[in-house]
C-alpha cells in the first residue's frame, strides 16, 4: 500500500530564506507526483505536476524534483515571502486511474 | 472560467438527516472526485469518476453515495447522517493527460 510521508510537519523561516520542504514515499510504482498549496480555510492550489518520466519542473520562484528509485520529493521555494505562508501538500497517483495518494502537509510560516 | 465550484460553502446537520453536496466544474474534465478531509488523516478519497456514466468507490465510500450528473456535475450525497462525517469535503476534476487534478474552494459540514 503506498504511504506518501512529509517531513518536517511544520517549518518557520525568516523572509528571504531559500527553503526545501520534503516528499517520501513507500512506492516507487507512480504515475505522477502533484504538489498543492493550501490556505487556512481554503481548497487546494496545484503548484507543480511532475509525470514518472521527468526529473523535476519549475514554475517562478518554485522547483520541484523526483527521484523515483529513493522514493522521494522535493518542492524547492527560493527567496520566501510572507505570502508562502500555508500549507504545502504532496500527492502521488499510481497510475492514470486517478486516485491521489495524499501526504499530511507541511506547513510553512515565512516570517517578515 | 471559474474552475471547479461547490455548494453549499457550509452546512450544519443533525443526525440522521439527509443532504447532497453539488459539484460542477467548466474545463471539460472527464474525470472527478469526492475526498474529504479531516485534522490528521489527511486527505482521503470518497468516490470517483472516471467518465461521465461511471463511478467508483475510493478509500472511505461507506455512508456516501455519488451520482455523475452529467460530464459537467458530480454530485455526493448523505443518506442519514453521523458525526462521524463531519469534516471538509472537497471536490476535483483532471483530464487524462497531464492528469493533474483541481481542487474546488470546499465544503464544510458539521453533524451534531
Amino acid at each position: 500500500k503506498q504511504e506518501v510521508t512529509q517531513i518536517p510537519a511544520a517549518l518557520s523561516v525568516p523572509e528571504g530564506e531559500n527553503l526545501v520542504l520534503n516528499c517520501s514515499f513507500t512506492d516507487s510504482a507512480i504515475y505522477n507526483l502533484q504538489w498543492f498549496r493550501q490556505d487556512p480555510g481554503k481548497g487546494l492550489t496545484s503548484l507543480l505536476l511532475i509525470q514518472s518520466s521527468q526529473r523535476e519542473q519549475t514554475s517562478g520562484r518554485l522547483n520541484a524534483s523526483l527521484d523515483k528509485s529513493s522514493g522521494r520529493s522535493t518542492l524547492y521555494i527560493a527567496a520566501s515571502q510572507p505570502g508562502d505562508s500555508a500549507t504545502y501538500l504532496c500527492a502521488v497517483k499510481k497510475s492514470n486511474t486517478g486516485k491521489l495518494i495524499f501526504g499530511q502537509g507541511t506547513t510553512l510560516q515565512v516570517k517578515p | 472560467n471559474a474552475g471547479v465550484t461547490q455548494t453549499p460553502k457550509f452546512q450544519v446537520l443533525k443526525t440522521g438527516q439527509s443532504m447532497t453536496l453539488q459539484c460542477a466544474q467548466d474545463m471539460n474534465h472527464n474525470s472527478m472526485y469526492w475526498y474529504r478531509q479531516d485534522p490528521g488523516m489527511g486527505l482521503r478519497l470518497i468516490y470517483y469518476s472516471a467518465s461521465e456514466g461511471t463511478t467508483d468507490k475510493g478509500e472511505v465510500p461507506n455512508g456516501y453515495n455519488v451520482s455523475r450528473l452529467n460530464k459537467r456535475e458530480f454530485s455526493l450525497r448523505l443518506e442519514s447522517a453521523a458525526p462521524s462525517q463531519t469534516s471538509v469535503y472537497f471536490c476535483a476534476s483532471s483530464e487524462s493527460q497531464p492528469n493533474e487534478q483541481y481542487f474546488g474552494p470546499g465544503t464544510r459540514l458539521t453533524v451534531t
